[in-house]
């Protein structure tokens, strides 16, 4: 079952604009992850945020969480052709990964 | 290190034939996931093994369905017999903690069951 719920479905911006998307949870996590997937590959593990942090960042990705909310929100700035992917939340509950459904991000060149 | 190798990239079958889907997991990792990608059902977690042991196969959908892991680099996925909505993208991912660090996906078997 999905625990997380990515908003929106779909995005489509231009070159050097900011992404931002958000995933919502039901239950209380360990831990809230973010993965990439390209069209036909694998998962890319990006940035992974305990539920004692509020807010983390990696190069170009900004990551925060609110646990009251139960929400979370991954912001990729100065976007490049090459962020045109799908991007997953997936939240830690029980010892396994639940992913959402994603976000499917179009950057234009 | 190579990563998470799956074999085969593609399968093709016939309903009812037995299907094997193959994983080699990275090094030193001791977990090792099986997860399923549909486009209705999204990513879904099979089963997941600690240390070559099966600890949660809840989200196996069937008895057609078994996991294998015989040794810390090998695991099988079998699916006998196939049906046609057994079609998906099957990934197998590798971590050193579980579901509390990152996850290392391979880069997936596509199954088709005609």
């Amino acid at each position: 079952s999905q625990q997380g719920e990515e908003d929106p479905q779909a995005l489509s911006i231009q070159e050097g604009e900011n992404a931002t998307m958000n995933c919502s949870y039901k239950t209380s996590i360990n831990n809230l992850q973010w993965y990439r997937q390209n069209s036909g590959r694998g998962l890319v593990h990006l940035i992974l945020i305990r539920s004692n942090e509020r807010e983390k960042h990696s190069g170009r990705l900004r990551v925060t969480l609110d646990t009251s909310k139960k929400s979370s929100s991954l912001l990729i700035t100065a976007s490049r052709a090459a962020d045109t992917a799908s991007y997953f939340c997936a939240t830690d509950a029980d010892y396994k990964l639940s992913f959402g459904a994603g976000t499917t991000v179009t950057v234009r060149a | 290190d190579a990563g998470v190798i799956q074999s085969p990239r593609h399968e093709v079958t016939e309903m009812g034939q037995e299907v094997t889907l193959r994983c080699k997991p990275i090094s030193g990792h001791d977990y090792l996931f099986w997860y399923r990608q549909t486009m209705m059902r999204g990513l879904e977690l099979l089963i997941y093994f600690n240390n070559n042991v099966p600890i949660d196969d809840s989200g196996m959908p069937e008895d057609r369905f078994s996991a294998k892991m015989p040794n810390a680099s090998f695991s099988t996925l079998k699916i006998q017999p196939s049906e046609p909505r057994d079609s998906a993208v099957y990934f197998c991912a590798s971590s050193l903690v579980g579901s509390e660090g990152e996850q290392y996906f391979g880069p997936g078997t596509r199954l088709t069951v005609t």
